[in-house]
């Protein structure tokens, strides 16, 4: 079946590590997204990619980093500058870059520091 | 700045009931778009309904209605028949534009259904 698959579905990270999340997609859609959603909150864009080798940042990219290499792709690295990055993170994708269409939804990825 | 208000942060309906999550939105652009998300417990969102600004009808989904008021800037989304399945999060979004096409959600209401 087509759909978003995140990996792994829980996280850990030491003090000062970088760690990546994994997104890959087989709907062949254009457009890839991450958000990160805090207990209680609503989502929040980090990065959104409207097209391979291409992407833009969100209103929360400080502290992560992403590439889009492949079109089913689109890994979030959170670096040790995000001093606050235990969350809820989200991964997307849409047919529809200009945003017209629903964006499909990975099952996400819990984020806790050790 | 474009955003989206929900006011009621958590609601008890009785199955079987119909009941209704309140959305409101802030947007000076002509074109766009209103979705709702279902969040359950175990976190992956679920897309419900969507109505475009120039849609002249509201949309309508199964049990899922969207009560779209263009002047007010509200998409009120109507649940009928209330099903204990339907306690979950629900999240009002919008598409806008700020140099790339985006999507930005509402903070959500917490919807509790009581057998």
């Amino acid at each position: 079946d087509g759909g978003i698959t995140q990996s792994p579905k829980y996280l850990f990270r030491k003090e000062g590590q970088n760690v990546t999340l994994s997104c890959e997609q087989n709907l062949n859609h254009d457009a890839m997204y991450w958000y990160r959603q805090d207990p209680g909150q609503g989502l929040r864009l980090i990065y959104y990619s409207q097209i391979v080798n291409d992407f833009q940042k969100g209103d929360i990219a400080e502290g992560y980093s992403v590439s889009r290499e492949k079109k089913e792709s689109f890994p979030l690295t959170v670096t040790s500058a995000q001093k606050n990055p235990t969350a809820f993170y989200l991964c997307a994708s849409s047919i529809d870059p200009r945003g017209h269409q629903p964006q499909h939804f990975g099952d996400g990825t819990r984020l806790s520091i050790l | 700045a474009q955003k989206i208000t929900q006011t009621q942060p958590g609601m008890f309906v009785q199955e079987k009931e119909a009941v209704t999550l309140d959305c409101t939105y802030d947007t000076s652009d002509q074109s766009y778009g209103l979705f709702w998300y279902k969040q359950p417990s175990s976190g992956e969102m679920i897309f419900l309904i969507y109505q475009g600004s120039y849609d002249e009808q509201n949309a309508t989904e199964g049990r899922y209605s969207l009560n779209f008021q263009k002047a007010r800037k509200s998409a009120n989304l109507v649940i009928s028949a209330s099903q204990l399945g339907d306690s979950a999060m629900y999240f009002c979004a919008m598409r806008e534009y700020t140099g790339g096409f985006k999507t930005i959600f509402g903070a959500g209401t917490r919807l509790f259904v009581k057998a």
